[in-house]
């Protein structure tokens, strides 16, 4: 297995308030995502990082913000949760050659759960 | 935007009968690749296979066998003799070759049943 740890897995926040989610990868991959899980959608895209410091935004990114200061290291901050960021969000590398075509290795995702 | 679209919100089998699962994308691009994953109840996300925009060749894996038609933009999952630790939330996904941005189907969530 690949991997990639997610904190916390569980948390349940007031709206307004701010909220940051880590993820941890000990495969030394290049490429890092962020999707959130909801019923009726899969999963989408918040944002990615093809490298320290470099991120671009996906397809539901506006109430996101995403840092990533060391390889291993990919955090996303939710800066005043609102209750429509209820969701399971899920922390996703892939090895560098060809993102497009390389499979991803997701963690075990985060329940977080805006009063 | 690249497109899936997985019309069957759930399924529910009887154990040892066949299912399959159907994926239709849309692309505008030529190179784009094609996944399946799986989520059992336990939550993680557990690839099961890729194919290329280059490549139609079915494939067989086991009890698991893949028909990917461009010609009717479909990549179809088929499980024969179907188990109950086969039930699961099954994801269809497509890539661009463009871009980075992996786009999900809605999941189809399948039951076999002892």
């Amino acid at each position: 297995d690949a991997g990639i740890t997610q904190s916390p897995r569980h948390k349940v926040t007031e709206t307004g308030t701010p909220v940051t989610l880590r993820c941890h990868q000990t495969e030394n991959h290049r490429y890092m995502y962020w999707y959130r899980q909801d019923p009726g959608h899969g999963l989408r895209l918040i944002h990615y990082s093809y490298g320290v410091k470099d991120t671009d935004k996906g397809e539901v990114s506006d109430g996101y913000s995403v840092s990533r200061s060391k390889t291993e290291d990919f955090l996303l901050t939710l800066e005043s949760a609102t209750s429509s960021q209820t969701s399971v969000y899920f922390c996703a590398i892939s090895e560098s050659i060809s993102p497009a075509y390389n499979e991803q290795f997701f963690g075990p995702g985060t329940r977080l759960t805006v009063l | 935007a690249q497109k899936v679209t997985q019309a069957q919100t759930e399924i529910s089998v009887v154990e040892k009968e066949d299912v399959t699962l159907d994926c239709v994308y849309e692309t505008r691009d030529t190179t784009y690749y094609l996944f399946w994953y799986k989520q059992p109840p336990s939550g993680e996300l557990v690839f099961l296979i890729r194919r290329n925009s280059f490549d139609e060749q079915n494939e067989i894996s086991g009890r698991y066998s893949w028909n990917f038609q461009k010609s009717t933009s479909s990549f179809n999952f088929t499980i024969t003799a179907s188990q109950v630790v086969d039930s699961a939330v099954y994801f269809c996904a497509l890539s661009e070759a463009r871009n980075n941005d992996m786009r999900f189907g809605a999941g189809t969530r399948l039951t076999v049943k002892p």
